[in-house]
Protein backbone atom coordinates (compact mmCIF):
# COMPACT_ATOMS: atom_id res chain seq x y z
CA UNK A 1 0.00 0.00 0.00
CA UNK A 2 2.12 3.35 -1.00
CA UNK A 3 0.18 5.81 0.23
CA UNK A 4 0.19 9.18 -1.94
CA UNK A 5 2.50 9.36 -4.09
CA UNK A 6 4.06 12.15 -5.86
CA UNK A 7 6.20 12.68 -8.56
CA UNK A 8 8.66 14.50 -9.42
CA UNK A 9 10.47 14.70 -6.24
CA UNK A 10 12.61 17.32 -7.35
CA UNK A 11 12.42 20.00 -10.74
CA UNK A 12 14.60 23.24 -11.20
CA UNK A 13 12.91 25.07 -13.64
CA UNK A 14 13.85 28.45 -15.62
CA UNK A 15 11.47 31.44 -15.64
CA UNK A 16 8.31 31.40 -17.63
CA UNK A 17 8.48 27.61 -18.16
CA UNK A 18 5.96 24.86 -17.72
CA UNK A 19 5.72 21.93 -16.02
CA UNK A 20 3.43 19.50 -13.94
CA UNK A 21 3.37 17.58 -11.01
CA UNK A 22 1.84 14.06 -10.26
CA UNK A 23 0.32 12.99 -7.37
CA UNK A 24 -1.47 9.42 -6.97
CA UNK A 25 -3.11 7.56 -3.98
CA UNK A 26 -4.09 4.33 -3.83
CA UNK A 27 -6.48 4.65 -0.70
CA UNK A 28 -10.14 5.50 -2.64
CA UNK A 29 -10.17 8.62 -1.33
CA UNK A 30 -12.57 11.26 -2.68
CA UNK A 31 -11.24 14.49 -1.32
CA UNK A 32 -7.53 15.44 -3.35
CA UNK A 33 -5.45 19.03 -1.82
CA UNK A 34 -2.30 20.31 -3.29
CA UNK A 35 -0.28 22.73 -0.74
CA UNK A 36 2.60 24.56 -0.68
CA UNK A 37 4.91 24.92 2.11
CA UNK A 38 6.86 28.11 2.13
CA UNK A 39 9.37 29.01 5.65
CA UNK A 40 7.50 30.48 8.41
CA UNK A 41 3.71 30.08 6.75
CA UNK A 42 2.76 26.96 7.08
CA UNK A 43 0.92 24.94 4.61
CA UNK A 44 -1.15 26.56 2.46
CA UNK A 45 -3.79 25.15 0.19
CA UNK A 46 -3.56 25.82 -3.75
CA UNK A 47 -6.54 24.22 -5.19
CA UNK A 48 -8.45 20.73 -4.41
CA UNK A 49 -10.82 18.19 -5.38
CA UNK A 50 -13.72 16.64 -3.93
CA UNK A 51 -14.47 14.12 -7.10
CA UNK A 52 -13.37 12.63 -10.21
CA UNK A 53 -14.09 15.56 -12.88
CA UNK A 54 -13.86 18.34 -9.82
CA UNK A 55 -11.66 21.06 -9.03
CA UNK A 56 -11.76 24.21 -7.05
CA UNK A 57 -9.38 26.68 -5.81
CA UNK A 58 -7.66 27.43 -2.42
CA UNK A 59 -6.35 29.80 -0.66
CA UNK A 60 -3.38 30.59 -3.27
CA UNK A 61 -4.44 29.28 -6.26
CA UNK A 62 -2.80 32.31 -8.79
CA UNK A 63 -0.51 30.92 -11.18
CA UNK A 64 -1.60 27.16 -11.27
CA UNK A 65 -4.17 24.67 -12.42
CA UNK A 66 -5.25 21.26 -11.29
CA UNK A 67 -7.14 18.37 -13.31
CA UNK A 68 -9.08 15.14 -11.77
CA UNK A 69 -9.73 13.00 -14.61
CA UNK A 70 -9.22 9.77 -12.43
CA UNK A 71 -10.05 9.38 -9.04
CA UNK A 72 -6.53 8.32 -8.13
CA UNK A 73 -4.85 11.22 -9.62
CA UNK A 74 -4.73 14.75 -9.17
CA UNK A 75 -2.42 16.87 -11.44
CA UNK A 76 -1.22 20.11 -10.20
CA UNK A 77 0.42 22.67 -13.74
CA UNK A 78 2.65 25.67 -13.92
CA UNK A 79 2.18 27.43 -16.78
CA UNK A 80 4.55 29.95 -16.81
CA UNK A 81 6.89 29.62 -13.91
CA UNK A 82 8.00 32.31 -11.47
CA UNK A 83 10.25 32.50 -9.03
CA UNK A 84 7.62 33.01 -6.53
CA UNK A 85 6.44 30.05 -7.05
CA UNK A 86 10.17 28.20 -5.98
CA UNK A 87 8.39 26.05 -2.86
CA UNK A 88 7.94 22.57 -1.65
CA UNK A 89 4.38 20.97 -2.57
CA UNK A 90 2.39 18.57 -0.96
CA UNK A 91 -0.42 16.38 -2.26
CA UNK A 92 -2.90 15.05 0.45
CA UNK A 93 -5.59 12.84 0.08
CA UNK A 94 -8.61 12.56 2.68
CA UNK A 95 -12.25 10.32 3.18
CA UNK A 96 -12.68 7.40 2.80
CA UNK A 97 -16.46 7.31 2.59
CA UNK A 98 -16.35 4.72 5.30
CA UNK A 99 -14.76 6.13 8.07
CA UNK A 100 -15.26 8.46 10.09
CA UNK A 101 -12.07 10.45 9.92
CA UNK A 102 -10.83 13.92 8.97
CA UNK A 103 -7.23 12.78 8.93
CA UNK A 104 -5.30 14.29 5.63
CA UNK A 105 -2.76 11.52 4.12
CA UNK A 106 0.23 13.44 2.56
CA UNK A 107 2.79 12.55 -0.21
CA UNK A 108 6.41 13.41 0.96
CA UNK A 109 6.61 16.21 -1.65
CA UNK A 110 8.30 17.73 -4.30
CA UNK A 111 10.64 20.78 -4.08
CA UNK A 112 10.16 23.04 -7.34
CA UNK A 113 12.92 25.74 -7.92
CA UNK A 114 12.20 28.07 -10.58
CA UNK A 115 15.60 30.29 -11.43
CA UNK B 1 -11.86 32.86 7.02
CA UNK B 2 -9.85 30.84 9.85
CA UNK B 3 -6.95 32.04 10.88
CA UNK B 4 -4.37 29.51 13.17
CA UNK B 5 -1.82 30.84 15.34
CA UNK B 6 0.98 29.02 16.96
CA UNK B 7 3.42 29.42 18.84
CA UNK B 8 6.08 28.91 20.00
CA UNK B 9 8.03 28.96 16.36
CA UNK B 10 10.95 26.96 17.46
CA UNK B 11 11.45 25.51 21.01
CA UNK B 12 14.21 23.09 22.42
CA UNK B 13 13.90 20.92 25.10
CA UNK B 14 16.32 18.01 26.66
CA UNK B 15 15.29 14.84 26.85
CA UNK B 16 12.63 13.49 29.24
CA UNK B 17 11.38 17.45 29.58
CA UNK B 18 8.21 18.18 28.48
CA UNK B 19 7.31 20.21 25.26
CA UNK B 20 4.22 22.43 24.69
CA UNK B 21 2.58 23.56 21.76
CA UNK B 22 0.19 25.99 21.83
CA UNK B 23 -2.14 27.38 18.90
CA UNK B 24 -5.62 29.30 18.95
CA UNK B 25 -7.99 29.71 16.20
CA UNK B 26 -10.68 32.38 14.81
CA UNK B 27 -13.49 30.73 13.75
CA UNK B 28 -15.94 29.25 16.36
CA UNK B 29 -17.35 26.84 13.54
CA UNK B 30 -14.24 25.28 13.38
CA UNK B 31 -15.02 22.03 15.38
CA UNK B 32 -11.88 19.46 14.37
CA UNK B 33 -8.23 20.12 15.82
CA UNK B 34 -5.35 17.78 14.62
CA UNK B 35 -1.80 17.76 14.99
CA UNK B 36 0.80 16.99 12.44
CA UNK B 37 4.40 15.58 12.67
CA UNK B 38 6.65 16.64 9.92
CA UNK B 39 9.79 14.89 9.57
CA UNK B 40 12.93 16.53 7.64
CA UNK B 41 12.54 15.29 3.87
CA UNK B 42 8.66 13.69 4.92
CA UNK B 43 5.17 15.02 4.65
CA UNK B 44 2.89 15.71 7.81
CA UNK B 45 1.66 12.60 9.64
CA UNK B 46 -1.07 13.30 12.14
CA UNK B 47 -0.33 11.83 15.37
CA UNK B 48 -3.15 13.45 17.24
CA UNK B 49 -6.83 15.13 16.75
CA UNK B 50 -9.56 16.62 18.89
CA UNK B 51 -13.10 17.57 18.32
CA UNK B 52 -14.93 20.26 19.86
CA UNK B 53 -17.39 18.02 21.98
CA UNK B 54 -13.88 17.14 24.50
CA UNK B 55 -11.71 18.53 25.81
CA UNK B 56 -8.54 16.04 26.28
CA UNK B 57 -7.13 13.33 24.72
CA UNK B 58 -4.61 11.69 25.66
CA UNK B 59 -2.34 9.12 23.30
CA UNK B 60 0.72 7.69 25.47
CA UNK B 61 2.98 10.35 26.23
CA UNK B 62 1.09 12.78 23.76
CA UNK B 63 -2.31 14.81 24.96
CA UNK B 64 -4.11 17.78 23.63
CA UNK B 65 -6.44 20.14 25.64
CA UNK B 66 -9.12 22.48 23.93
CA UNK B 67 -10.77 25.05 25.52
CA UNK B 68 -14.02 26.09 22.93
CA UNK B 69 -14.30 29.10 25.07
CA UNK B 70 -10.87 31.00 24.69
CA UNK B 71 -10.78 29.27 21.19
CA UNK B 72 -6.77 27.96 21.98
CA UNK B 73 -5.90 24.15 22.05
CA UNK B 74 -2.43 22.62 22.90
CA UNK B 75 -0.40 19.86 22.52
CA UNK B 76 1.91 18.49 25.02
CA UNK B 77 5.01 16.11 24.71
CA UNK B 78 6.11 14.39 27.76
CA UNK B 79 9.18 12.84 28.57
CA UNK B 80 10.50 14.04 25.05
CA UNK B 81 12.72 11.85 22.91
CA UNK B 82 15.19 12.32 20.96
CA UNK B 83 12.85 10.57 17.91
CA UNK B 84 10.45 13.37 18.71
CA UNK B 85 12.37 16.25 17.45
CA UNK B 86 10.35 17.35 13.78
CA UNK B 87 8.34 20.21 13.20
CA UNK B 88 4.44 19.93 14.57
CA UNK B 89 1.61 21.53 12.46
CA UNK B 90 -1.70 22.55 13.94
CA UNK B 91 -4.68 22.51 12.40
CA UNK B 92 -8.41 24.00 12.72
CA UNK B 93 -11.30 22.53 10.30
CA UNK B 94 -14.52 21.82 10.05
CA UNK B 95 -14.99 18.21 10.29
CA UNK B 96 -17.16 15.90 7.56
CA UNK B 97 -16.15 14.82 4.21
CA UNK B 98 -14.46 17.72 2.45
CA UNK B 99 -11.49 18.90 5.00
CA UNK B 100 -11.14 22.59 4.60
CA UNK B 101 -7.89 22.54 7.17
CA UNK B 102 -6.21 25.65 8.14
CA UNK B 103 -2.57 25.29 9.54
CA UNK B 104 -0.41 27.00 12.02
CA UNK B 105 2.93 27.96 11.06
CA UNK B 106 4.46 24.98 12.79
CA UNK B 107 7.06 24.78 15.66
CA UNK B 108 9.99 23.35 15.13
CA UNK B 109 11.00 20.91 18.40
CA UNK B 110 14.72 19.98 18.62
CA UNK B 111 14.81 17.36 21.64
CA UNK B 112 18.63 17.48 23.25
CA UNK B 113 20.11 14.03 23.73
Amino acid sequence: NAGVTQTPKFRVLKTGQSMTLLCAQDMNHEYMYWYRQDPGMGLRLIHYSVGEGTTAKGEVPDGYNVSRLKKQNFLLGLESAAPSQTSVYFCASSWDLGANTGELFFGEGSRLTVL
Amino acid sequence: GENVEQHPSTLSVQEGDSAVIKCTYSDSASNYFPWYKQELGKGPQLIIDIRSNVGEKKDQRIAVTLNKTAKHFSLHITETQPEDSAVYFCAASISGGYQKVTFGTGTKLQVIP
